[in-house]
């Protein structure tokens, strides 16, 4: 079974460059969920979607940091205008949000950026 | 709010060395608590979990209770493998809230 999918795996950019990440999440889940991942900051939630509508943003850093899902089975990260402070790893997870949800998430394997 | 308190790492531990990663957590109500153990280059993936109080999550050979006098879910294997060195997390989850991670524990394995 195909698991979370993120690209690109890696990414090398300059300052001030915009910076797309994409996310198809685990077919049949309803929920994704962005985060990002440093040595300092440890791993913060950045935004989370609840059948394609976002719930949470408070953690997107500022206006330079957009997400969307235009369906259920796609979801963008973009950094515009990139900053070398956003170098980071950044992990798409999604699961199924029911009452019963126990909380586990399927997190695939990254996106390593890197701002240069 | 919900939080999640793990002991500081880096662990660095000889091959077959007992294994204890301590987790505390502040939560309203009953949460369920997890594991989840991050290897290297990949993402997070669940270790275990627990839904509620004295439930005993296993797998792999870790352990860890849910111990709701004491607050905490401490993670314990009696013998560690090279192949268990990873990033452990410490989450918990209250009610349809979203999950909380701690800081995340490095444990290095050498054989």
């Amino acid at each position: 079974d195909a698991g979370v999918i993120q690209s690109p795996r890696h990414e090398v950019t300059e300052m001030g460059q915009e910076v797309t990440l994409r996310c198809k999440p685990i077919s049949g889940h309803n929920s994704l969920f962005w985060y990002r991942q440093t040595m300092m900051r440890g791993l913060e939630l950045l935004i989370y979607f609840n059948n394609n509508v976002p719930i949470d943003d408070s953690g997107m850093p500022e206006d330079r940091f957009s997400a969307k899902m235009p369906n259920a089975s796609f979801s963008t990260l973009k950094i515009q205008p990139s900053e070398p402070r956003d170098s980071a790893v950044y992990f798409c997870a999604s699961t199924v949000q029911e009452p019963s949800n126990t909380g586990e998430l399927f997190f695939g394997e990254g996106s390593r950026l890197t701002v240069l | 709010g919900n939080s999640v308190t793990q002991m500081e790492g880096p662990v660095t531990l000889s091959e077959e060395a007992f294994l204890t990663i301590n987790c505390t957590y502040t939560a309203t109500g009953y949460p369920s608590l997890f594991w989840y153990v991050q290897y290297p280059g990949e993402g997070l993936q669940l270790l275990l979990k627990a839904t509620k109080a004295d439930d005993k999550g296993s797998n792999k050979g870790f352990e860890a209770t849910y111990r709701k006098e004491t607050t905490s879910f401490h993670l314990e294997k009696g013998s560690v493998q090279v192949s268990d060195s990873a990033v452990y997390f410490c989450a918990l989850q209250g009610g349809s809230e979203k999950l909380v991670f701690g800081k995340g524990t490095k444990l290095t394995v050498n054989p």
